[in-house]
């Protein structure tokens, strides 16, 4: 069974870009949750996705936002692209509410 | 919103001995807490979890307890071996009417010498 696939791995921007980033999650997952990680700050929630739908938002800006497609793929987009946002971007899938989460790889953002 | 605070964030032990890593919630509503393991480089995966009916689960040489009067949870691993060392997130599920958020704590760097 394919694990949480994340795409692109790798990415270099430079400030004021945007920058969308994919996730695939295991097959019959239908929640996707999206996270930030940067040393020292853990892992931040940024959104999470069930049936196309925003269940939950954590506390980011507006410029980031997301969505998910009939088939449980999700992306998400973060426009106008500060220093700041330099970070890991982790996706996970879930059967369920209270399940495991199930993580990608991540994609790592520098923006320069 | 939950908030869930770590502790220690850097943990240095000698390959054999004990680590506890403890971590407080403040959310009483929350009622799942999991513990994943980051290898460097890799993704964080899922070691062990405790649901709030229960007050203590293990796992081979792993155990979570649970104390929800006092709302904090501990991950304890005997005879650490230098496999061990990754950083460890504690986390509590918050209840928001639906979904998945789960609220991480800050992590812990755990290094088993030899």
């Amino acid at each position: 069974k394919a694990g949480v696939t994340q795409t692109p791995r790798y990415l270099i921007k430079t400030r004021g870009q945007q920058v969308t980033l994919s996730c695939s999650p295991i097959s019959g997952h239908r929640s996707v949750s999206w996270y930030q990680q940067t040393p020292g700050q853990g892992l931040q929630f940024l959104f999470e996705y069930f049936s196309e739908t925003q269940r939950n938002k954590g506390n980011f800006p507006g410029r980031f936002s997301g969505r998910q497609f009939s088939n449980s793929r999700s992306e998400m987009n973060v426009s106008t692209l500060e220093l700041g946002d330099s970070a890991l971007y982790l996706c996970a899938s879930s059967l369920g509410s209270t399940g495991e989460l199930f993580f990608g790889e991540g994609s790592r953002l520098t923006v320069l | 919103g939950e908030n869930v605070e770590q502790h220690p964030s850097t943990l240095s032990v000698q390959e054999g001995d004990s680590a506890v890593i403890k971590c407080t919630y403040s959310d009483s509503a929350s009622n799942y807490f999991p513990w994943y393991k980051q290898e460097l480089g890799k993704r964080p995966q899922l070691i062990i979890d405790i649901r709030s009916n229960v007050g203590e689960k293990k796992d081979q040489r792993i155990a979570v307890t649970l104390n929800k009067t006092a709302k904090h949870f501990s991950l304890h691993i005997t005879e650490t071996q230098p496999e061990d060392s990754a950083v460890y997130f504690c986390a509590a599920y918050e209840i928001t009417g639906g979904g998945n958020k789960l609220t991480f704590g800050t992590g812990t760097q755990l290094k088993v010498e030899l």
